[in-house]
């Protein structure tokens, strides 16, 4: 079936950093990515949109320069928290959803996750 | 008003009981549901689709009302393995748009 590799799995670095989360489809293209944020006892907060080779779709109150989405290619997608903050520590999850629809349901496969830690 | 709302929860049951889980949504133009498991600390996992006629896997049974924008988990004899989070989840409209998640709600199944 359709696998999305999310690396790393967890990350900590110190406050005023900057952190890239990659997801690479491995099986198939993925025409889009959607990035969600979960914060403890929380649901999952879609942040953004993204379609290959275009700009990426930021919901209301996600601020795009902090984080900063790339789809360059059908395999691989990156978000990357810039000047991370504590209030960024949060778990990260991507999305894929490929072309044909041929994952399940209807193509949404998802990475396992990071979890980022701002210290 | 959030986009899908879910019981509260957190739900402890004994091994072999029958627990529901309701949800509302508010968007009238979502065409697509599904009931997603989350384990700790875990990325989410479907658990099922479901459907306006309503549909069963096993010991666990969905209901869709559009009309009233409800969807509903039934689980039956309850097991230890299912102690998870159950989130409920729409899509934004069309099928292919991005997927929509309650809150979820906990269920603790004891011996």
């Amino acid at each position: 079936g359709a696998v999305v590799s999310q690396h790393p799995s967890r990350v900590i670095c110190k406050s005023g950093t900057s952190v890239k989360i990659e997801c690479r489809s491995l099986d198939f293209q993925a025409t889009t990515m959607f990035w969600y944020r979960q914060f403890p006892k929380k649901s999952l907060m879609l942040m953004a949109t993204s379609n290959e080779g275009s700009k990426a779709t930021y919901e209301q109150g996600v601020e795009k320069d902090k984080f900063l989405i790339n789809h360059a290619s059908l395999t691989l997608s990156t978000l990357t928290v810039t000047s991370a903050h504590p209030e960024d520590s949060s778990f990260y999850i991507c999305s894929a959803r490929d072309g044909a629809g041929t994952g399940y349901p209807y193509g949404y496969t998802f990475g396992s996750g990071t979890r980022l830690t701002v210290v | 008003r959030k986009e899908v709302e879910q019981d509260p929860g957190p739900f402890n049951v004994p091994e072999g009981a029958t627990v529901a889980f309701n949800c509302t949504y508010s968007n009238s133009a979502s065409q697509s549901f599904f009931w997603y498991r989350q384990d700790c600390r875990k990325e989410p996992k479907l658990l099922m689709s479901v459907y306006s006629s309503g549909n069963e896997d096993g010991r666990f049974t969905a209901q869709l009302n559009r009309a009233s924008q409800y969807i509903s988990l039934l689980i039956r004899d309850s097991k230890l393995s299912d102690s998870a989070t159950y989130l409920c989840v729409t899509s934004r409209n069309q099928a292919g748009t991005a997927l929509i998640f309650g809150k979820g709600t906990t269920l603790s199944v004891s011996s």
